[in-house]
């Protein structure tokens, strides 16, 4: 079982739709969970932290489910700008370095 | 705001070559990393390190190597280029164990 799996899509949604990715990580011991966002031959860029208690910030929500090694990330109202890859991103036990999944890819039409 | 500087944007270099990437990091961050992303295959990550003058291998070191004399400067070395080793080449530095990564904006080598 490959550590962080994501489904690579492509996602195609028109503008407004909520879209939902979803990702699972092997280490049960990982600590901290991250999305980050990566835009046609540019690096990545951390879009949120993932908690717990599960967090939101404005159109986007990440929820965590450790029992079932579990992430999620919900984007409401859609825009043409969040066209992008989405990365999963897991850290395994405290100093190891971070674990990327291979991206989801979304594609938001007018 | 961090800032995480990569030498070149674009490089092209001959099989055989010695080719030095260099990042450089300015906010004093202790880990640093070097990733290579080619498509399909998502981020590997080659080394990393959490002190001067200290290396980890990462998941996919061979045919690479990296040098840390300076806490802001971490440089990955390709001994002998080849062209499987053509790709885009990711440096990032963190502060704290559990805090998100700080990418540069990448080095796309190509190998003829």
């Amino acid at each position: 079982r490959k550590e962080v799996e994501q489904d690579p899509g492509p996602f195609n949604v028109p503008e407004g739709a909520t879209v939902a990715f979803n990702c699972t990580y092997s280490n049960s011991a990982s600590q901290s969970f991250f999305w980050y966002r990566q835009d046609c031959r540019k690096e990545p860029k951390l879009l949120m932290s993932v908690y717990s208690s599960g967090n939101e910030d404005g159109r986007f929500t990440a929820q965590l489910n450790r029992a079932s090694q579990y992430i999620s990330l919900l984007i409401r109202d859609s825009k043409l700008s969040d066209s992008a890859t989405y990365l999963c991103v897991v850290r395994g036990q405290a100093g190891t370095a971070l674990i990327f999944g291979k991206g989801t890819t979304l594609s938001v039409s007018s | 705001d961090v800032k995480v500087t990569q030498s070149s944007r674009y490089l092209v270099k001959r099989t055989g070559e010695k080719v030095f990437l260099e990042c450089v990091q300015d906010m004093d961050h202790e880990n640093m990393f070097w990733y290579r992303q080619d498509p399909g295959l998502g981020l590997r990550l080659i080394y990393f390190s959490y002190d001067v003058k200290m290396k980890e291998k990462g998941d996919i070191p061979e045919g690479y190597s990296v040098s840390r004399e300076k806490k802001e400067r971490f440089s990955l070395i390709l001994e002998s280029a080849s062209t499987n080793q053509t790709s885009m080449y990711l440096c990032a530095s963190i502060r704290g164990q559990n805090q998100p990564q700080h990418f540069g904006d990448g080095t796309r080598l190509s190998i003829l």
